[in-house]
């Protein structure tokens, strides 16, 4: 029972760059998100999906795409990378306000 | 505004003195106060789930109980293996999570 699986687990981009978060769950849940963590500070919600077809923002969506073309995957894109987007990515699923199942997470630096 | 606010932000206590983690929250239309463990490098893990004021769940040295403006998370007797970032979550009128700054706990053996 794989659960939810981000990859890669590390990762170092240069400013401007793009890449893509990768978010796979096998729980079937319909409620998909993305966090980031910073120091200090608690989970913030960058965007999420209430299911297949269906995402919108959440508190810090600027810079970051998403799509959810099916229930087990919610990628998430890094358009062009800055040094404000330094951060631990979590990727979570839940069934409708049930717990939600975390990732391991990404650590991301941007230089 | 909906807030979760967590203290205190740190707490070291030796092996076996009890305590408690405090979480107070502001969030219209709670739909559940959310326990997490997160330990480093790691995601946070679900310990608890409290729906209304004067609930109470127990899970080994673990208690969470919850009134109408707090929860708290009591720990009795902890062991080292207890030591990680404890982070509380109010889920608001929309299934969101309104998350706290957690509190990170070391035990001393």
């Amino acid at each position: 029972n794989a659960g939810v699986t981000q990859t890669p687990k590390f990762q170092v981009l240069k400013t401007g760059q793009s890449m893509t978060l990768q978010c796979a769950q096998d729980m079937n849940h319909e409620y998909m998100s993305w966090y980031r963590q910073d120091p200090g500070m608690g989970l913030r919600l960058i965007h999420y999906s209430v299911g297949a077809g269906i995402t919108d923002q959440g508190e810090v969506p600027n810079g970051y795409n998403v799509s959810r073309s099916t229930t087990e995957d919610f990628p998430l894109r890094l358009l062009s990378a800055a040094p404000s987007q330094t951060s631990v990515y979590f990727c979570a699923s839940s069934s409708m306000n049930t717990e939600a199942f975390f990732g391991q997470g990404t650590r991301l630096t941007v230089v | 505004e909906d807030q979760v606010t967590q203290s205190p932000e740190a707490l070291r206590l030796q092996e076996g003195e009890s305590s408690s983690l405090n979480c107070s929250y502001t969030v219209s239309g709670l739909r559940g106060l959310f326990w997490y463990r997160q330990d480093p490098g790691k995601g946070p893990e679900f310990l608890f789930t409290l729906y209304s004021a004067g609930e109470e769940k127990e899970k080994e040295r673990l208690k969470a109980t919850l009134t109408k403006k707090e929860s708290f998370l009591h720990i009795t007797a902890p062991k080292p293996e207890d030591s990680a970032t404890y982070l509380c979550a109010g889920g608001d009128s929309n299934y969101q999570l309104i998350w706290g700054a957690g509190t990170k706990l070391i035990i001393k053996p």
